[in-house]
């Protein structure tokens, strides 16, 4: 049974930086590829970028560059995100989600993170 | 990468058949076969209902089912359950880059 498991919710002050973390109990993160995506209450998704399990290769949103960090730690089967330069509308559920490998489409989902910057 | 473009909302009775539209481009939804569906229900997670415009996972009742023209893509649900009643996002691959796009998201209503 594929399960992410994504940490606890963070409250953090504009400027701040979060890092939220994926952690995957199913052994399926090696050769696939870590999405993030999240949703602003009452909005649609948002795609953030990738991080491929096995070379470590990213890829952001244009949106995200130079905010966004995606970073891996294998021996744990733990996927991170950290986003900068935190804004009140960064507020968000923020979801880990799993491509397999040659497919197209977000195949399992964390349970999300909601982040919440306030001053 | 602008996001798709989904009517906010579509509604049905119990039994009838509703149709979600999702309109893109041609770097996007008309480029490959790679626009894929997602149900979600509120607090939860998003769940995979359709992938490759028209492929339903194993699970996903065959009430669900996608189909793509040119640069819009479509989920038809028949049989409308109360059940189905949440959002449903689209997505796609973003061609000629490693980019992926979703739709604004339609709330579906179960009169």
């Amino acid at each position: 049974q594929v399960q992410l498991v994504q940490s606890g919710a963070e409250v953090k002050k504009p400027g701040a930086s979060v890092k939220v973390s994926c952690k995957d109990s199913g052994y399926i993160f090696t050769g696939n590829y870590i999405h993030w995506v999240r949703q602003a209450p009452g909005q649609g998704l948002e795609w953030m970028g990738w991080i491929n399990s096995n070379s470590g290769g990213t890829s952001y949103s244009p949106r995200f560059q130079g905010r966004v960090t995606m970073t891996m730690d294998t021996s744990i089967s733990t996927a991170y995100m950290e986003l900068s330069r935190l804004r009140s509308d960064d507020t968000a559920v923020y979801y880990c989600a799993m491509v397999l490998s040659g497919t197209y489409y977000f195949d399992y989902w964390g349970q999300g993170i909601l982040v919440t910057v306030s001053s | 990468q602008s996001a798709l473009t989904q009517p906010a909302s579509v509604s049905g009775s119990p039994g009838q058949s509703i149709t979600i539209s999702c309109t893109g481009t041609s770097s996007d939804v008309g480029g490959y076969n790679y626009v894929s569906w997602y149900q979600q229900h509120p607090g939860k997670a998003p769940k995979v209902m359709i992938y490759d415009v028209s492929n339903r996972p194993s699970g996903v009742s065959n009430r669900f089912s996608g189909s793509k023209s040119g640069n819009t893509a479509s989920l038809t649900i028949s049989g409308l359950q109360a059940e189905d009643e949440a959002d449903y996002f689209c997505g796609s691959y973003v061609t000629s880059t490693t980019f992926w796009v979703f739709g604004g998201g339609t709330k579906l209503t179960v009169l």
